[in-house]
């Protein structure tokens, strides 16, 4: 069974400061691996989705890598901004299912 | 908007009354989900469909009964449910069961008295 971990489970930083946010996974034999945004009470914004055969995907100020081989993703939010505080998810996709960590709260300060 | 639409986005209901929460994409996809949201614990996989066919039923309790009449439509009918039950339920939409990026409605936070 598919087990994802994202640490740390909350990251407070000043605003201008980068994120660095991390998934691990114990089955390596993923088909992608996406990141989510979701605000308070809402449902899921997709960020990134990185191919299995990708090592990072890039769009505006947020870089994903991905290490099928040691079961890591990191997520990094270049000089973060308040409007970015939201919780972060990774899912692991593998066929159909997708598999979600417990994902990351980020708050911003201004 | 991402093309997941969920109605309605919230619900209070008692322990014996029959809802249903209704799930609509537009976006031409094949393959349909229901997850549950509960605090602090990560997202719980209900049920899948892929071309109208259920193709996952995660130790889902009977109470919870999801049908797909079209491969836009998707609902999950709620009868006899328990306080535990209260939860944001998310809905989502992939172009076919094994593709790329899964897309989300904004959800219906379910309040189980």
């Amino acid at each position: 069974k598919q087990e994802v971990t994202q640490i740390p489970a909350a990251l407070s930083v000043p605003e201008g400061e980068n994120l660095v946010l991390n998934c691990s996974f114990t089955d390596s034999a993923i088909y992608n691996l996406q990141w989510f945004r979701q605000d308070p009470g809402k449902g899921l914004t997709s960020l990134l989705l990185i191919q299995s055969s990708q090592r990072e995907q890039t769009s505006g100020r947020l870089n994903a890598s991905l290490d099928k081989s040691s079961g890591r993703s990191t997520l990094y939010i270049a000089a973060s901004q308040p409007g970015d505080s939201a919780t972060y998810l990774c899912a692991v996709i593998s066929d159909y299912k997708l598999s979600f960590g417990a994902g990351t709260t980020v708050t911003v300060r201004a | 908007e991402t093309g997941v639409t969920q109605t309605p986005r919230h619900l209070v209901m008692g322990m014996t009354n029959k809802k249903s929460l209704k799930c609509e994409q537009h976006l031409g996809h094949n393959a349909m989900y229901w997850y549950k949201q509960s605090a602090k614990k990560p997202l719980e996989l209900m049920f899948v469909y892929s071309l109208e066919e259920r193709v996952e039923n995660n130790s889902v309790p009977s109470r919870f009964s999801p049908e797909c009449p079209n491969s836009s439509h998707l609902f999950l009918h709620l009868h006899t449910l328990q306080p535990e039950d209260s939860a944001l339920y998310l809905c989502a939409s992939r172009r076919d069961r094994s593709s790329s990026e899964q897309y989300f409605g904004p959800g219906t936070r379910l309040t189980v008295t």
